[in-house]
C-alpha cells in the first residue's frame, strides 16, 4: 500500500507560471484534502472534496482549483503562481464514515516562486 | 482561522523525561487529534480523543480533553531522541460539513540524548 503519494516533491516556478501538482491515493478514502503549510500558521484547508465530481472551497482557496474525476486523484491547480503561494503543500484522504476521521497524508511538495 | 492554538511553540528536553504539550480550540467539537510531523515528512495521525472522552492511552502517549475549558493536553512519557518532531493539535468542528479538520501553529519538540 503506497497510501497518499504526491508529486512533484519539489519545484520552482516563475510568477505567472501555472502548474498541477498530482495527489493519488490507493485506501479508497472518500475525502480528500489540499493544505498549505507556511512557517508558524500550522496547515490551512485550501480545498477539499467529499466524493468523486464533488469539491468546496477551504479557507484560503483563492488562485487554486481542483477536480475530482476518479475516487483515487485531486490534483491541485495553480492557475497563475504568486511569490505568495511559495509553501509547502500537502495531500491528505480520509474514509468519511463519520465526522472528523484521522486524515493520511502524502510527504509534501514543496513550491518556491520566484 | 486557525481553531487550535499550542503552547509552548518550542520545547527541549533530555531523553528519558516527559514531555507535555497544550492545546486551546475555541468552537464546539466532534473530536480532537493529535498528528506528529518529522523533518521534511507528511503528519501522521497520533490519536483522536472524543468530546465524550476525558483522558486516552496510546503506548507511550497520554492525552486529556476538558471540553468545559476547550483544552486538551498530549503528555510523552519516557521520552526519545526519535520522538524529535513537531507536533499538531487538530479538531473536528461540530457542525462542520464533511470531514474537516483544523489544525492548530504546533509545538516543535526536541529531545535530547
Amino acid at each position: 500500500n503506497a497510501g497518499v503519494t504526491q508529486t512533484p516533491k519539489f519545484q520552482v516556478l516563475k510568477t505567472g507560471q501555472s502548474m498541477t501538482l498530482q495527489c493519488a491515493q490507493d485506501m479508497n478514502h472518500e475525502y480528500m484534502s489540499w493544505y498549505r503549510q507556511d512557517p508558524g500558521m500550522g496547515l490551512r484547508l485550501i480545498h477539499y472534496s467529499v466524493g468523486a465530481g464533488i469539491t468546496d472551497q477551504g479557507e484560503v482557496p483563492n488562485g487554486y482549483n481542483v477536480s475530482r474525476s476518479t475516487t483515487e486523484d485531486f490534483p491541485l491547480r495553480l492557475l497563475s503562481a504568486a511569490p505568495s503561494q511559495t509553501s509547502v503543500y500537502f495531500c491528505a484522504s480520509s474514509s468519511s464514515r463519520g465526522a472528523g476521521q484521522p486524515q493520511h497524508f502524502g510527504d509534501g511538495t514543496r513550491l518556491s516562486i520566484l | 482561522s486557525q481553531q487550535g492554538e499550542e503552547d509552548p511553540q518550542a520545547l527541549s528536553i533530555q531523553e528519558g523525561e516527559n514531555a507535555t504539550m497544550n492545546c486551546s480550540y475555541k468552537t464546539s467539537i466532534n473530536n480532537l487529534q493529535w498528528y506528529r510531523q518529522n523533518s521534511g515528512r507528511g503528519l501522521v495521525h497520533l490519536i483522536l480523543i472524543r468530546s465524550n472522552e476525558r483522558e486516552k492511552h496510546s503506548g507511550r502517549l497520554r492525552v486529556t480533553l476538558d471540553t468545559s475549558k476547550k483544552s486538551s493536553s498530549l503528555l510523552i512519557t519516557a521520552s526519545r531522541a526519535a520522538d524529535t518532531a513537531s507536533y499538531f493539535c487538530a479538531t473536528a468542528p461540530r457542525m462542520e460539513y464533511g470531514n474537516k479538520l483544523v489544525f492548530g501553529a504546533g509545538t516543535i519538540l526536541r529531545v535530547k540524548s
